[in-house]
């Protein structure tokens, strides 16, 4: 059975540092694309960074330059690093498992990140 | 520029039949997309992808009220005898090289 498991969210203050887990179960996460999203509270959902089972990584322009996706093959474990957070970061994340075919077919339950002071 | 474009809201009848639509930008007609729903207070669960010759694959454990079909640039979901569980948000999802594009979501009321 496929599961994404989320860890890492928290409060976190304006300028701040925060790096979200995603621990991967059922399945390889090297062998598969990984997605980050998230949803602002009462919002949609808003895609923030892939990263390719061939290590190509993308960004979001919301979050390129101060967001860095990465995984760890060993562990089965994907991640993002979030620096230099501002209020608008402020937002469930969720890891996604990401199929070029399908499209995202299975989620995380997700882990909030609030920014605030 | 690859965007997805959803009606804000929606809403049916206990045991009705409701189709759901999700539009592709220009350009773009061939795409496939994946539509996702997430209940109140829930996180997205992954429903079905679809393809523009309206072929669809469903995700584990969704029930065959489910159903998907495409025209054109359009991709449609519909759910028949709606229950009170289907109310929910739809997102519809799509992707290219290095890009990842979510519709702004159909609020689905069952009344």
């Amino acid at each position: 059975e496929v599961q994404l498991v989320e860890t890492g969210g928290g409060l976190i203050q304006p300028g701040g540092s925060l790096r979200l887990s995603c621990a991967a179960s059922g399945f390889t996460v090297s062998s598969n694309h990984m997605t980050w999203v998230r949803q602002a509270p009462g919002k949609g959902l808003e895609w923030v960074s892939v990263i390719y089972s061939g290590g190509s990584i993308y960004y979001a322009d919301s979050v390129k330059g101060r967001f860095t996706i990465s995984r760890d093959n060993s562990k089965n474990m994907l991640y993002l690093q979030m620096n230099s957070l501002r209020a608008e970061d402020t937002a469930v994340y969720y890891c996604a498992r990401d199929n070029s075919v399908a499209g995202i077919d299975h989620w995380g339950q997700g882990t909030l990140v609030t920014v605030s002071t | 520029q690859l965007v997805l474009t959803q009606s804000p809201s929606a809403s049916a009848s206990l045991g009705a039949s409701v189709k759901l639509t999700c539009t592709l930008s220009s350009g773009h007609s061939s795409y496939a997309i994946a539509w996702h729903q997430q209940q109140p207070e829930k996180g997205p669960r992954y429903l079905m992808n679809l393809n523009s010759d309206g072929s669809h694959s469903k995700g584990d454990g969704i029930p065959d009220r489910f159903s998907g079909s495409s025209s054109g640039a359009e991709r449609y979901l519909t759910i028949s005898s709606l229950q009170s569980e289907d109310e929910a948000d739809y997102y519809c999802q799509t992707w290219g090289t290095g890009i990842r594009v979510f519709g702004g979501g159909t609020k689905l009321t069952v009344l």
